[in-house]
């Protein structure tokens, strides 16, 4: 299960916070993932990176914010514009983006009241 | 835009016997078709994946069919274990540089 790792496991917050998720891998992948999922809902993806300082806005960008400032690090900020921010996320990685496998991490949970 | 549509939502199988997972995709420049299994409370991790070079990929239980003209794959499980028990995914590698993943089956494998 090494790899790809994501922190904390479980994450509380009140509303109107903002609270970023961290993700990390020493896969030496180019490319990284955040997807969000709720029950019913399969994968959805919120943003990904191919390469270092660059990111692109998935199907559900809205009132998230992300960084890749170095090559290991995909952290993904939930801020208090996401409606509806309490989910499962799951950060994933593949050596190339497009027609690669992609690794999970093991997923935070976030719930926010 | 991409889409892709995975049936049923739910399945239920006696141990021993067959599931067949089917998704669709719209997207005609897909070439990469991968299957991943959620167990509860874990990651998902890939099981197998097929590339539209072919039509059929198997691995000892597991088999995917892919049928480019008709845009739709499908995972074939025999000899069903409830060790097999999980939410299944499948995915279509597009032309965005990501996957579009469909919403997942849950398979109930029953002793």
């Amino acid at each position: 299960d090494g790899g790809i790792t994501q922190s904390p496991k479980y994450l509380f917050r009140k509303e109107g916070q903002n609270v970023t998720l961290s993700c990390e891998q020493n896969l030496n992948h180019d490319a990284m993932y955040w997807y969000r999922q709720d029950p019913g809902q399969g994968l959805r993806l919120i943003y990904y990176s191919q390469i270092v300082n660059d990111f692109q806005k998935g199907d559900i960008a809205e009132g998230y914010s992300v960084s890749r400032e170095k090559k290991e690090s995909f952290p993904l900020t939930v801020t208090s514009a996401q409606k509806n921010p309490t989910a499962f996320y799951l950060c994933a990685s593949s050596s190339l983006a497009g027609d690669y496998e992609q690794y999970f991490g093991p997923g935070t949970r976030l719930t926010v009241t | 835009g991409e889409n892709v549509e995975q049936h049923p939502s739910t399945l239920s199988v006696q141990e021993g016997d067959s599931a067949v997972i089917k998704c669709t995709y719209s997207d005609s420049a897909s070439n990469y078709f991968p299957w991943y299994k959620q167990e509860l409370g874990k990651r998902p991790q890939l099981i197998i994946d097929i590339r539209s070079n072919v039509g059929e990929k198997k691995d000892q239980r597991i088999a995917v069919t892919l049928n480019k003209t008709a845009k739709h794959f499908s995972l074939h499980i025999t000899e069903t274990q409830p060790e097999d028990s999980a939410v299944y995914f499948c995915a279509d590698g597009g032309s965005q540089g990501n996957l579009i993943f469909g919403k997942g089956t849950k398979l109930s494998v029953k002793p």
